[in-house]
């Protein structure tokens, strides 16, 4: 099985929306909806951020939304701050296996 | 809330065997709430899936590590662990214990393993 695909680098303004992608198969992202993101700040563990494609943990701002379309996940990030400037990685469940992304690092210009 | 800590040896010679528990707190390993897994992370690279465990014991393990890998659970020190047989350099990383429902809820702060003669 292969890593998710994922762009290695987004960027925007403070104040403005990015999207990330995150592309798999069938048998992975579009086969289930277990697809999850995670923030990880240099030297910290990962944070989740995400859960089953669109939801939000308990402390997670509002301005993070999940969705997917067939084989692709997206993670959106609204109203960039400069705390959002981070690495994100996003992840699947694969029959019985969890697959992640290469990761995206997210620069607020 | 829930908490992992990693611990063990930070440094372990080449086709030696890597070996480390994760002590939970804030939930009981053996209440079936969550499934317990490690990830890894080389530096500056990415994040690696190794394999979770259940209360009960069954697991399941990344294809490509599969064969020198093992995590075992502990449920009456609330601990489970990982072994990794036969390493080389490229298995330098941090590792990290995670609890896992649909995804990974709470991660451990991370432990870096260095492989090195």
């Amino acid at each position: 099985q292969s890593a998710l695909t994922q762009p290695p680098s987004a960027s925007g303004s403070p104040g403005q929306s990015v999207t990330i992608s995150c592309t798999g198969t069938s048998n992975d992202v579009g086969g289930y909806n277990y697809v999850s993101w995670y923030q990880q700040h240099p030297g910290k563990a990962p944070k989740l951020m995400i859960y089953e494609v669109s939801q939000r943990p308990s402390g997670v701002p509002d301005r993070f939304s999940g969705s997917k379309s067939g084989n692709t996940a997206s993670l959106t990030v609204s109203g960039l701050q400069a705390e959002d400037e981070a690495d994100y990685y996003c992840s699947s469940y694969a029959d019985s296996n969890i697959l992640f992304g290469g990761g995206t690092k997210l620069t607020v210009l | 809330q829930v908490q992992l800590q990693e611990s063990g040896p930070g440094l372990v010679k080449p086709s030696q065997t890597l070996s480390l528990t994760c002590t939970v707190s804030g939930a009981s390993i053996s209440s079936g709430s969550y499934y317990w897994s490690w990830i890894r992370q080389p530096p500056g690279k990415g994040l690696e899936w190794i394999g979770y465990i259940y209360s009960s014991g069954s697991s399941n393990y990344s294809p490509s590590l599969r064969s020198r890998v093992i995590i075992s659970v502990d449920t009456s020190r609330n601990q489970f662990s990982l072994r990794l047989s036969s390493v080389t350099p490229a298995d330098t990383a941090v590792y990290y214990c995670a609890s896992v429902y649909t995804s990974m809820v709470h991660w451990g702060q991370g432990a870096l393993v260095a492989v090195s003669s």
